[in-house]
């Protein structure tokens, strides 16, 4: 079974500072993806940033982008120029690519953006 | 856009009543998610349905069952609530054909459920 640890329940910065939010995961799988979803205090799920297992070079979606260590099974969340708007519970997700598309949730990290 | 919806937002329920939660896609998925969420456990999955009328077991699915009646609709079914029932259930839904965009789940907004 696959497991998803995210080691930092609580994280807080300042408006326009980078921060970086960790992940590790464990599984025997050589396909799966990897996704860091947002849910803000609305409570709605969004997808961040996904990084394809096979793909070598890190995802980037603008001010967000991904350290994938596939050796070290480590998939952290960076964003730059925070802003207020970050401000959310961040949750890393694993998801193999054979049968169901199941996703697979570490435990959150709670970010908070100060102005 | 992918849309989807969930019957409450809010709903406070008795120990020992039936509790029906529903949720419904308009993108044609054939993928259907229903997750537990709670503090310092993150989401964790109950059941899922990859067609009408299958549904596969997720890794909590003691204390509920699932109907998918039809594509768009798929239901948690709570047979008798309980307090450790309280939380909050999202649903959500995905694709293997949309392009460029596989293996994305769509969330609902939430559910959040309170058994007294």
């Amino acid at each position: 079974a696959q497991t998803v640890t995210q080691s930092q329940p609580e994280m807080s910065v300042q408006e326009a500072e980078t921060v970086t939010l960790s992940c590790t995961y464990d599984t025997s799988e050589n396909n799966y993806y990897l996704f860091w979803y947002k849910q803000p205090p609305s409570r709605q799920m969004i997808l961040v940033i996904r990084q394809e297992a096979y793909k070598q070079q890190n995802a980037t979606e603008n001010r967000f982008s991904v350290n994938f260590q596939k050796a070290a099974k480590s998939f952290s969340l960076k964003i730059s120029d925070s802003q207020l708007g970050d401000t959310a519970m961040y949750f890393c997700a694993f998801m193999k690519l054979q049968g169901a598309q199941k996703l697979v949730f570490g435990q959150g990290t709670r970010l908070t953006i100060n102005p | 856009d992918v849309k989807v919806t969930q019957s409450s937002r809010y709903l406070v329920k008795r120990t020992g009543e039936k509790v029906f939660l529903e949720c419904v896609q308009d993108m044609d998925h054939e993928n259907m998610f229903w997750y537990r969420q709670d503090p310092g456990l993150g989401l964790r999955l109950i059941y899922f349905s990859y067609d009408v009328k299958m549904k596969e077991k997720g890794d909590i699915p003691e204390g509920y069952s699932v109907s998918r009646e039809k594509k768009e609709r798929f239901s948690l079914i709570l047979e008798s609530a309980s307090t450790n029932q309280t939380s909050m259930y999202l649903c959500a839904s995905s694709s293997y054909r949309t392009s460029g965009k596989a293996y994305e789940q769509y969330f609902g907004p939430g559910t959040r459920l309170t058994v007294t």
